[in-house]
């Protein structure tokens, strides 16, 4: 069956722009993440919806970044204003269950995003 | 504050076994400890989980002690294709709300 996918896989954008990246999760997975991996670096969390519930949004870097899940199944990450240190690959994945149900993630192919 | 804590990078030449160890000191009574491939410009892999003790699958084993403050993840015979970055998972957190993988250990198989 299909995997996850994110859209779009690179994006450049100019500094102080919003940018909004897309994840469509592997279908019937209750639970997506994302995460943010900059250059040689390893995987930040960011964020973990549980159906279309984020219980705890305190991963994400600043009040310029947001994230929601619709219809338990595609969500997106907002960012606003973009900064240069922004820059990275963002990733998204997704599990039946919440990983305390020891539940596998499956990771999409990532989003570059390139804040000039 | 880094929950996991794994080696840099380590060398490795085909044949041999490799181990990779993780500690993760804050590990809660409900968390799994999961074990994820990553290789360059892709998003990681899974390759194994378990709880305790001792978990083995087509891939790798994993080797929990009973305190679970470390795991220890095995791969029987490297090959070039293992050269990918590993990372280690746990959930922390009372309400499971967070994940943090470890730094990742990049692991160079040489011929």
């Amino acid at each position: 069956g299909a995997g996850v996918s994110q859209s779009p896989s690179n994006k450049v954008t100019e500094k102080g722009k919003d940018v909004e990246l897309r994840c469509d999760p592997i279908s019937g997975h209750t639970a997506l993440y994302w995460y943010r991996q900059r250059l040689g670096q390893g995987l930040e969390f960011l964020i973990y919806f549980q159906g279309n519930s984020a219980p705890d949004k305190s991963g994400l870097p600043s009040d310029r970044f947001s994230a929601e899940r619709t219809g338990e199944s595609v969500s997106t990450l907002t960012i606003q204003r973009t900064q240069q240190e922004d820059s990275a690959v963002y990733l998204c994945a997704s599990s039946w269950g919440g990983l305390a149900r020891g539940n596998e993630q499956f990771f999409g192919p990532g989003t570059r995003l390139t804040v000039l | 504050l880094a929950k996991t804590t794994q080696p840099i990078s380590m060398d490795s030449y085909e044949g041999q076994e490799v181990n990779i160890t993780c500690s993760h000191n804050n590990i809660a009574t409900n968390d799994y400890i999961t074990w994820y491939q990553q290789f360059p410009s892709q998003g990681p892999r899974f390759i194994i989980q378990g709880y305790k003790t001792k978990v083995t699958n087509e891939v790798a084993s994993l080797f929990i002690p009973a305190d679970r403050k470390s795991s220890t993840l095995s791969l029987p015979r490297v090959s070039l294709s293992d050269t990918a970055v590993y990372y280690c998972l746990v959930g922390v957190g009372d309400n499971f709300n967070k994940f943090y993988f470890g730094s990742g250990t990049k692991l160079n198989v040489k011929p």
